[in-house]
């Protein structure tokens, strides 16, 4: 598709288990960002990749969360020892240029920790 | 402390007359305004954006008006149909941070 693309749409994890994002921007986009949208709030921001390279993780929330995209294109967002307070969508964007202003999201991965 | 602000969580509107939806910002650094429409179960679909050298940018039935002094922008839809009826996100970037911020959404709802 053209589009952004996320799996798996849905999950359901127990507390303590770990979890793995998967994110494949639209093709040839240099910068790919991933979200955490919390219900009834806006996107929070979570780590920026400009092609491979991670310049900003600012807003991981603690050393249980990782992001990698060793190639430059299809991202992981890693979530080690799932809480409760992890369940959200987690949602991942791309754009065409490193300054690019507009961004193009996926639908989303749903998170819910029981 | 949020940065974006989107102070109304919800608006009901009658289809046909016009929607509008308000946005608020603090940080006078940020230079590019977009807007965001999401369905339920769906990602965040763009809609209309702003670079603050303009003050107004329409696209169809959708118009985008800045007005920097206030720190103020505005997502304007006429006429309102039933399909529009979503969240709609309001976010900002700042020159060279390319990282959107966003609000917290406001629900509209167009009814019949």
């Amino acid at each position: 598709g053209a589009g952004v693309s996320q799996s798996p749409r849905y999950k359901v994890a127990k507390r303590g288990q770990d979890v793995a994002l998967r994110c494949d921007p639209i093709s040839g986009h240099v910068s790919l960002f991933w979200y955490q949208q919390a219900l009834g709030q806006g996107p929070e921001f979570l780590t920026y990749f400009q092609n491979e390279a991670q310049l900003d993780k600012s807003g991981l929330p603690s050393d249980r969360f990782f992001a990698e995209r060793p190639e430059g294109s299809v991202s992981t967002l890693k979530i080690q020892r799932t809480q409760q307070e992890d369940s959200a969508v987690y949602l991942c964007a791309s754009s065409l240029r490193a300054a690019g202003n507009t961004i193009y999201f996926g639908e989303g991965s749903w998170l819910t920790v029981v | 402390d949020q940065q974006v602000k989107q102070n109304s969580p919800s608006l009901s509107v009658q289809e046909g007359r016009i929607s509008i939806l308000n946005c608020d910002y603090t940080n006078s650094m940020f230079d590019y305004f977009l807007w965001y429409k999401k369905y339920p179960a769906e990602g965040p679909t763009f809609l209309i954006s702003i670079s603050s050298i303009k003050d107004k940018n329409e696209d169809g039935r959708f118009t985008v008006f800045l007005n920097k002094s206030a720190k103020h922008l505005s997502l304007h839809i006429v006429p309102s149909q039933p399909g529009d009826s979503a969240v709609y996100f309001c976010a900002a970037n700042q020159g060279g941070s390319y990282i959107p911020t966003f609000g917290r959404g406001t629900s509209l709802i167009v009814h019949p």
